[in-house]
């Protein structure tokens, strides 16, 4: 079974509903990450929480919020989705190693349509 | 603010031929380096990674990435590519002692490798 798994695989909506993605994991980390992935721009963070109390923006949190409902999981929304956030987005998780940034771990992505 | 880059976007190259893809990146402090690699219609997986100790690093399927702390550089090479090396490679950069903890991405090379 995989270790990180999101839902849906893929998705598309129309502009102004609000859509909510799913991150699950098994591997026990406690820190968990969203990107979005565009062709030519790599990975851009979204947000990232290192607990369930600890929620931080990235790079790119405009139009997006998040939930850690638990360790295990972590749920990105948009609640107005417009045609610029088309893209894939990925969940990841980490375990932090003594203040290094360690192994991050990718979900399978969610490949997301808005028209 | 850290920034990763990498030179190429699109190498294309011949089964056999050797590969190098260039990663810089800019922080002037202790780092985490990272090689992903992301096959077609998957999640990204880690290649290898580079902590600390003997900067030449040995990863899976034959990569290996060397670190140059003078010139801030971590160049991913293999000596022979082979078809199914086809992907988009992508360079990470965590910050020791962070305040994020987190990685910073290169924009991503894509390599096609001709049979």
């Amino acid at each position: 079974d995989a270790d990180v798994t999101q839902t849906p695989r893929n998705r598309i909506t129309k502009t102004g509903k609000r859509i909510m993605l799913e991150c699950s994991q098994t591997k026990g980390h406690d820190r968990m990450y969203w990107y979005r992935q565009d062709p030519g721009l790599g990975l851009r963070l979204i947000y990232y929480s290192f607990d369930v109390k600890d929620i931080n923006k990235g790079e790119i949190s405009d139009g997006y919020s998040v939930s850690r409902q638990a360790q295990a999981k972590f749920s990105l929304s948009l609640e107005s989705a417009i045609p610029n956030q088309t893209a894939l987005y990925f969940c990841a998780t980490s375990d932090p190693t003594s203040g290094y940034t360690d192994t991050q771990y990718f979900g399978p992505g969610t490949r997301l349509t808005v028209l | 603010a850290q920034s990763v880059s990498q030179h190429n976007h699109h190498v294309i190259l011949s089964e056999a031929a050797s590969l190098e893809l260039g990663c810089n990146y800019s922080y002037g402090g202790t780092v985490n380096l990272f090689w992903y690699v992301q096959y077609p219609g998957q999640h990204l997986q880690l290649l290898l990674k580079y902590f600390s100790g003997d900067p030449l690093v040995k990863g899976i399927k034959g990569f290996e990435a060397e670190f140059i702390k003078s010139k801030f550089s971590f160049n991913l090479r293999k000596p022979s590519v082979q078809w199914s090396d086809t992907a988009e490679y992508f360079c990470a950069v965590g910050v020791y002692g962070g305040s994020q903890g987190n990685l910073i991405f290169g924009k991503g090379t894509k390599l096609s490798v001709k049979p």
